[in-house]
């Protein structure tokens, strides 16, 4: 079964800082992606970056950035340059390929930038 | 319109009461599933339907719940005698299924149970 940690219930970043969130996944499935969400405090929820087991490299979207470590199980979000506007709920979900699984969720990050 | 919608936004009723919520989900879109976001926690996976076969009912709490898909398209999500631990937020969200892609969310539906 597959299983999504976010040991971080909450994180404070100074405005303008870089900031990592952690994700830790478990699968028995070697084919799947990983996935980042952002929920403000509107409720919507935001998708903000993938990763594919197979990538090769990290993936990159504008200010996010995924740090996957495949042996250590692990994907983290990095926001480089913090801006007010990034303090939201953040949720890493993965799910097994080709895709015809529900996404799982993990508990989610509060985070929150300070100015 | 182009995203997932979903009605009511909000719904207030009274314990014991039934409840329908709906999902329009993306056009095209074959893969639909709902979600429970209870306050301040993550989400908890309720039921998933992919084109044609039988849905993933295994994240369904109890016998009170149950959801339709008819025509592939527009969802049902039914809860029977409502008690007031279902108050929570409901989601549904929608994805291609084939290829790694993301899944689109509704706004939700916010319900209470008094």
């Amino acid at each position: 079964a597959q299983k999504i940690t976010q040991t971080q219930p909450g994180m404070f970043v100074q405005e303008k800082e870089a900031v990592t969130l952690d994700c830790t996944y478990d699968t028995s499935d070697p084919s799947y992606g990983l996935f980042w969400y952002k929920q403000p405090s509107s409720g919507e929820m935001i998708f903000l970056i993938y990763q594919g087991s197979y990538d090769q490299q990290n993936a990159t979207e504008g200010r996010y950035s995924l740090n996957f470590q495949k042996a250590r199980k692990s994907a983290n979000l990095v926001i480089s340059a913090s801006q007010l506007g990034d303090s939201a709920m953040y949720f890493c979900a993965m799910r097994e390929l080709p895709g015809n699984t529900p996404l799982v969720f993990g508990k989610g990050t509060r985070l929150s930038v300070i100015a | 319109g182009a995203g997932v919608s979903q009605s009511p936004s909000n719904k207030v009723t009274e314990k014991g009461k039934d409840v329908e919520l709906r999902c329009d989900p993306i056009s095209g879109h074959t893969a639909l599933y709902w979600y429970r976001q209870s306050l301040g926690q993550g989400l908890e996976f309720l039921i998933y339907f992919q084109g044609n076969s039988a849905p993933d009912k295994s994240g369904l709490p109890s016998d009170r719940f149950s959801a339709e898909r008819t025509g592939g398209s527009v969802s049902t999500l039914t809860i029977q005698r409502t008690q007031q631990e279902d108050s929570a937020v409901y989601l549904c969200a929608s994805s291609l299924v084939w290829g790694a892609t993301e899944a689109f969310f509704g706004q939700g539906t916010r319900l209470t149970v008094v």
